[in-house]
């Protein structure tokens, strides 16, 4: 099982839609994850920290589920300019920051 | 401004021919990371410094060599290249102890001929 998991996807959904994505992960003890933003051929820019009692920024809601072990990015009101690979990080039994492979998001006009 | 600088932006190497990769940070950040990425592909980290503690990862093949003369500066040596090798090399930095964001640079786009 791979220690950070996510659909690939790619999510195509109209503009306006509202889109969720989950990453599950293996490591119970893993005190640190995130979504990590990535434009194609470019760097992965850090979209926001996920916090046990949960992170909202603006139209974007990250939550932690300990119990089932996953996280889950909600993306309100998608732009055209959302479209991207939204990568999911955990930590591994050594506590470094593994990344997901990615989940692919494509907003259509 | 960037504050993780990577430079060159695209690199064109032959089959076997060493080539060196460099990053330069401006955030006094005390861990510098180099990962690989292929398409489509998890960012695989290949080793990091903690200051000037180098910690590779088990798998990063030896054709992978780094070396961080100062705080600022890190850079990825490989020694001879072959057509797997051609991705992207991406550094990050971080604050250990304080938190474990990730700050990257605008990566390396490298092709072997």
């Amino acid at each position: 099982r791979k220690e950070v998991e996510q659909d690939p996807g790619p999510f195509n959904v109209p503009e306006g839609a509202t889109v969720a994505f989950n990453c599950t992960y293996s490591n119970s003890a893993s005190q640190s994850f995130f979504w990590y933003r990535q434009d194609c051929r470019k760097e992965p820019k850090l979209l926001m920290s996920v916090y046990s009692s949960g992170n909202e920024d603006g139209r974007f809601t990250a939550q932690l589920n300990r119990a089932s072990q996953y996280i889950s990015l909600l993306i309100r009101d998608s732009k055209l300019s959302d479209s991207a690979t939204y990568l999911c990080v955990g930590m591994d039994s050594s506590y470094k920051l593994i990344f997901g492979s990615g989940t692919r998001l494509l907003v259509r006009p | 401004d960037a504050m993780v600088i990577q430079n060159p932006r695209y690199q064109v190497t032959q089959f076997g021919k060493p080539v060196t990769l460099s990053c330069s940070q401006t955030l006094n950040h005390n861990v510098m990371y180099w990962y690989q990425q292929k398409s489509s592909q998890a960012p695989k980290l290949l080793f990091h410094y903690y200051d000037k503690d180098f910690n590779n990862e088990a798998d990063t093949p030896d054709n992978f060599q780094s070396r961080r003369p100062n705080t600022s500066f890190c850079f990825l040596d490989i020694r001879s290249p072959g057509l797997g090798d051609a991705a992207m090399y991406l550094c990050a930095t971080s604050r250990w102890g304080v938190d474990e964001k990730l700050f990257f640079g605008s990566g390396t786009q490298l092709s072997v001929l």
